[in-house]
């Protein structure tokens, strides 16, 4: 069955240090991985995406993820957090088939900088 | 500038009653998308369509119905058979093959 799993409902960091939000997932094929921030009372909004290419991506707001294939990851992380990052952050993977551009969401982690 | 539009932002429900859902896109995107949001359960589907007068259920249909009658518009209706409708109800639209969703703000549905 696909799925996409975070782990942490809430991850708590200090302003200036780097910041990880755990996600793994499991799907047939080749994965299709995005990880969304949502505001309070807000849609979500696109961070980034991993389709092929280097692991490493970078996306908005200067954070980036990691694809490791190997263990099924796609952890999202930022060297320096900043308190305004304190929001809901959701990782998804593309579902199968891909006849469709459906997408399968994580629960969300919590993500709070604290000053 | 273009994006998806969600209204209304709040919306109060009496026992008994449907209620819509309006989502319009300026996109030009194919697909649209209904989720529904409940702290702790993350998102999960309600209904997508993929193309004009064509629409799937996704894992929660039960209780709602949608349209898809014009490209841009995608209407949800919750209807007196959903038991649990209050929730946080989020549209998206993306463009296939383009990998991806846009997502409205949301609607906050509270039965009273």
């Amino acid at each position: 069955a696909q799925s996409v799993a975070q782990p942490e409902d809430q991850v708590n960091v200090a302003e200036g240090n780097p910041l990880t939000v755990k996600c793994t997932y499991s799907v047939s094929g080749n994965p299709y991985l995005f990880w969304y921030v949502q505001y309070p009372n807000r849609g979500l909004q696109f961070l980034l995406k991993y389709i092929t290419g280097d692991n490493l991506v970078k996306g908005s707001y200067g954070f980036e993820a990691e694809f490791n294939k190997s263990q099924t990851s796609f952890h999202l992380k930022k060297p320096s957090a900043l308190v305004s990052d304190s929001a809901l952050y959701f990782c998804a993977v593309r579902a199968t088939p891909y006849n469709t551009d459906k997408l399968i969401f994580g629960t969300g982690t919590r993500l709070q900088v604290f000053p | 500038d273009g994006g998806i539009t969600q209204s209304p932002k709040y919306l109060f429900r009496k026992e008994g009653q449907n209620v819509t859902l309006s989502c319009e896109q300026n996109l030009n995107h194919d697909a649209m998308y209904w989720y529904r949001q409940d702290p702790g359960q993350g998102l999960r589907l309600i209904y997508y369509s993929q193309i004009v007068n064509d629409f799937q259920k996704g894992d929660i249909a039960e209780g709602y119905s949608v349209s898809r009658e014009k490209k841009e518009s995608f209407p949800l209706t919750v209807t007196s058979a959903q038991k649990n409708p209050t929730a946080f109800y989020l549209c998206a639209s993306s463009n296939l093959g383009r990998y991806g969703y846009t997502f409205g703000s949301g609607t906050r549905l509270t039965v009273v």
